[in-house]
């Protein structure tokens, strides 16, 4: 147990479907993060959000929809994806400024057919 | 944005032997991670150590900030240890930049 909870942890979708990927912090961390790994490629961050205000979206296509309602929570809503977005996805949170260290869940192995 | 270089790509060590990895960075950080991704894709947080020296069992890191790099050292390795190891270096609050990884495979 990380601190940091993600579910599912795999999932397989139709491009034609809506999905949602959770992760739940118990940590009292107050900034949180989504991740995208794909097969022979590095991290690549997403999204980050500080005090439930997002704060940096790295060009992610309209088709990754977050939501931060809380410190503790962060989703990542999903539809009309591509087969390219198969990837491992990758939560994490911080104690924010200064970043004292990423703690990350275990992911969400997501296929898209 | 920050530059981060890993060395070697990959490592196939026998049990039992020891190994350094390097990380090295474009500019001044105020923060450095190293992490191993085990075969399920868990990222565990090894080091938090964006200067100075620490060790945890068989592991130990250190950071050198004023040249820009940091080691992980690797003693008595395991088949365990077997994994991507990657460091994550950064300024503020989500600006973290991660390496390419060592892959590292250790035989019985």
């Amino acid at each position: 147990e990380t601190g940091v909870t993600q579910t599912p942890r795999h999932l397989v979708m139709g491009m034609t479907n809506k999905k949602s990927l959770k992760c739940e912090q118990h940590l009292g961390h107050n900034a949180m993060y989504w991740y995208k790994q794909s097969a022979k490629k590095p991290l690549e961050l997403m999204f980050v959000y500080n005090f439930k205000e997002q704060t940096e979206n790295n060009s992610v296509p309209s088709r990754f929809s977050p939501e931060c309602p809380n410190s503790s929570h962060l989703f990542l809503h999903l539809h009309t994806l591509q087969p390219e977005d198969s990837a491992l996805y990758l939560c994490a949170s911080s104690q924010g400024s200064p970043n004292y260290g990423y703690t990350f869940g275990s992911g969400t192995r997501l296929t898209v057919v | 944005g920050i530059q981060v270089e890993q060395s070697p790509p990959d490592l196939i060590l026998q049990e039992g032997a020891n190994s350094t990895l390097r990380c090295n960075f474009s500019d001044s950080v105020n923060n450095l991670q190293w992490f191993h991704q085990n075969p399920w894709g868990q990222l565990i947080n090894l080091f938090y150590i964006p200067s100075g020296t620490k060790q945890n069992g068989r592991l130990s890191a250190t950071t050198v900030a004023t040249e820009r790099y940091s080691l992980l050292y690797i003693s008595s390795s395991q088949t365990t240890d077997s994994g991507v190891y990657f460091c994550a270096v950064g300024g503020a609050v989500g600006k973290s930049t991660f390496g390419d990884g060592t892959t590292l495979t250790v035989k019985p």
